[in-house]
């Protein structure tokens, strides 16, 4: 079983949509967790972390669920910027070890 | 400030070359990783330095890849040599320190190897 598991995807949604990516994580040790995104042929770069009580910005909420070794990310009217692949990360316990999934692909279409 | 810097941006080599690849983190962080990343896949940890120190080298292949980080600034990453399965890009990336602090990538080294 991976470390970290998530949907490929791809998710192809129109402009206003609303969708949801969850990742689960085997490790319940788990301490910190973010969503990182990555564009195409670019460098993933931190979106936002995920506290246990759950946070938001903007458009964006993610969640924790410790007890289901879940966090999920959902985006509120999408739009075409938001095209991207979504990676989920957790850090292995006394490490710091960042470890990623393999990505959800987003697509908004106009 | 300037960000993550990783030279050389493209490489092509031919198989059982040597390569190395070249990284210099945001001024002030401590914590470097290098990370490889296959296609469709998420980046994939090599190796992580808290300064000078290497604390995570487990998933480095010790037979061909070797890294170092003389005077806990810029690092480097060498493969000897090459296999066509090395074919990928290799992420660096530096955070200020190891705990719950953000990782900022460099725009990678595409590595081919035919």
């Amino acid at each position: 079983r991976k470390e970290v598991e998530q949907d490929p995807g791809p998710f192809n949604v129109p402009e206003g949509a609303t969708v949801a990516f969850n990742c689960t994580y085997s490790n319940s040790a788990s301490q910190s967790f973010f969503w990182y995104r990555q564009d195409c042929r670019k460098e993933p770069k931190l979106l936002m972390s995920v506290y246990s009580s759950g946070n938001e910005d903007g458009r964006f909420t993610a969640q924790l669920n410790r007890a289901s070794q879940y966090i999920s990310l959902l985006i509120r009217d999408s739009k075409l910027s938001d095209s991207a692949t979504y990676l989920c990360v957790v850090t292995v316990p006394e490490s710091y070890k960042l470890i990623f999934g393999s990505g959800t692909r987003l697509l908004v279409r106009p | 400030e300037a960000g993550v810097v990783q030279s050389p941006r493209y490489k092509i080599i031919e198989k059982k070359q040597p390569v190395a690849f070249w990284c210099n983190p945001i001024s002030g962080h401590n914590t470097l990783y290098w990370y490889l990343q296959n296609l469709g896949q998420g980046p994939e940890l090599l190796i992580r330095y808290e300064n000078e120190e290497a604390v995570d080298d487990s998933q480095l292949p010790k037979d061909r890849f070797s890294a170092e980080r003389l005077k806990g600034v810029d690092s480097t990453l060498k493969i000897q040599p090459a296999e066509l399965g090395d074919s990928a890009v290799y992420l660096c990336a530096s955070s200020l320190d190891g705990e719950d602090t953000e990782a900022f990538f460099g725009q990678g080294t595409r590595l081919t190897v035919v």
